[in-house]
């Protein structure tokens, strides 16, 4: 049971365009939603959370929108740059620290 | 700042064998979590350690175990080994038992190949 869903296993993007990223879930008890990025040989990084009391969350170039009643989140990067090119893991979380995750999709930001 | 430190980096084993995998957790942190990541999928959780108990057991047998130490630091075994547990081992720390973001702070992962 993938209780939540990345179905672009790729994205590729211009540098200064804009990079959307999409995630579907199913379980209505996840409390908070966050994005993770992660570079080859390295460990996953937070980049940006949103409860789900929030439709809209900002941070510099990253934006994360949420729309409870399609059990949808995206994540908005502009412009998007060559630096950005990563894997993007999107992750559902409850009451503990126990996050869900996507199977993830990889970004690429062309010079 | 101290971040999360895991070893070793990789290692191969073969059918059969058992598997320690360290995590120090960042300063300041008392809770660890694990997770697997196998190839072309994203991490699952394993289990989660507050203040040196168990506090959350994700869908594994129950030859994966695991350990907190009183300096936080944590140790995942994975007994009776099999081809299907290769994989990337992430440690992640937290501080405290719940969380209002969920944040997590992860390591560089522990590349277990089994043969």
């Amino acid at each position: 049971d993938q209780q939540v869903k990345q179905n672009s296993p790729s994205l590729s993007v211009q540098e200064g365009r804009i990079s959307i990223l999409n995630c579907d879930y199913t379980n209505s008890m996840f409390d908070y939603f966050l994005w993770y990025k992660k570079y080859p040989a390295e460990g996953p990084t937070f980049l940006i959370s949103i409860s789900s009391i929030k439709d809209k969350n900002e941070d510099g170039r990253f934006t994360v929108f949420l729309n409870k009643s399609a059990k949808h989140l995206s994540l908005h990067i502009v412009p998007s740059q060559p630096g950005d090119s990563a894997v993007y893991f999107c992750a559902g979380g409850g009451s503990n620290y126990k996050l869900t995750f996507g199977k993830g999709t990889l970004l690429t930001v062309n010079p | 700042e101290t971040g999360v430190t895991q070893s070793p980096t990789h290692l191969i084993k073969t059918r059969g064998q058992q598997v320690t995998l360290r995590c120090s957790s960042q300063s300041g942190h008392n809770t660890v979590s694990w997770y697997q990541q196998a190839l072309g999928q994203g991490p699952q959780f394993i289990f989660q350690y507050y203040r040196e108990e168990e506090n959350g057991r994700g869908n594994f047998p129950p030859r994966f175990s695991g350990l907190q130490f009183p300096n936080y630091s944590s140790e995942l075994n994975v007994n009776a080994l099999e081809l299907d547990d290769s994989a990337l081992y992430l440690c992640a720390s937290s501080y405290g038992r719940r969380s209002n973001t969920g944040e997590l702070f992860f390591g560089e992962g522990s590349r277990l190949t089994v043969l």
